[in-house]
């Protein structure tokens, strides 16, 4: 059963330091996600890859926020420095693309707490 | 900006009884989806919709797009515990993505 993978699914860092977050889609998918979500906001779009091309990453602050997939099979997400604010469930998620259908299957999430 | 809201935000519904959330968008989309979040989980897809007025049923989920693909609804048919969890709607508008708001439902045995 094919799953999207997140690493680490916890994590906890002091104010300043950088997060890296990885993600392995799922074998044969060329979309990738990634999301953040919060009480207060919801659910986010940060950025997004087909083909492993950025295709729109407005929802990321940029001055801290950093999003790649060096190869098909790993997306990263970065946070440098990172903030209190940053604190939130990030989820990685992967779809293929067909005729403008964009399901997406989500990765179980990493926790992040900034202390 | 392009706005998906949810309403309503929290449901409380005895089992048994049925639960509407309703998903509007400000714009025009191409395709709208469904997911599920349980308590502490991800989101999980359900289902997609891409004609204007489309109907589609899953057991006793009954999923509606709207005339003017701006507006969709998630119906429940008797509810049960396994039902709870949080159901957000989803759109594309041209290259953009939009997850609405969610509703929280809660099932009260």
């Amino acid at each position: 059963d094919a799953r999207v993978t997140q690493t680490p699914r916890h994590k906890v860092t002091e104010m300043g330091q950088e997060v890296t977050m990885r993600c392995q889609p799922i074998l044969g998918h060329n979309t990738v996600f990634w999301y953040r979500q919060t009480m207060m906001q919801g659910l986010e779009l940060l950025a997004y890859f087909r083909n492993r091309a950025p295709l729109d990453d407005s929802g990321m602050p940029k001055d801290r926020f950093s999003a790649e997939m060096p190869d098909a099979t790993l997306a990263t997400l970065k946070i440098q420095p990172s903030e209190p604010r940053d604190s939130a469930v990030y989820f990685c998620a992967s779809g293929w693309n067909g005729g403008g259908v964009y399901t997406q299957y989500f990765g179980p999430g990493t926790r992040l707490t900034v202390l | 900006g392009q706005q998906v809201m949810q309403i309503p935000q929290y449901q409380h519904v005895q089992e048994g009884e049925d639960f509407t959330t309703y998903c509007n968008s400000s714009t025009t989309l191409s395709n709208i989806q469904w997911y599920k979040q349980r308590p502490g989980g991800h989101p999980v897809f359900l289902i997609q919709l891409v004609k204007s007025g489309e109907v589609k049923k899953q057991k006793r989920l009954t999923f509606q797009f709207g005339e003017a693909k701006k507006n969709s609804s998630l119906h429940i048919t008797a509810t049960q515990t396994t039902d709870v969890g949080t159901y957000f709607c989803a759109g594309r508008g041209g290259n953009q993505f939009y997850f609405g708001t969610g509703t929280s439902l809660t099932v009260i045995p």
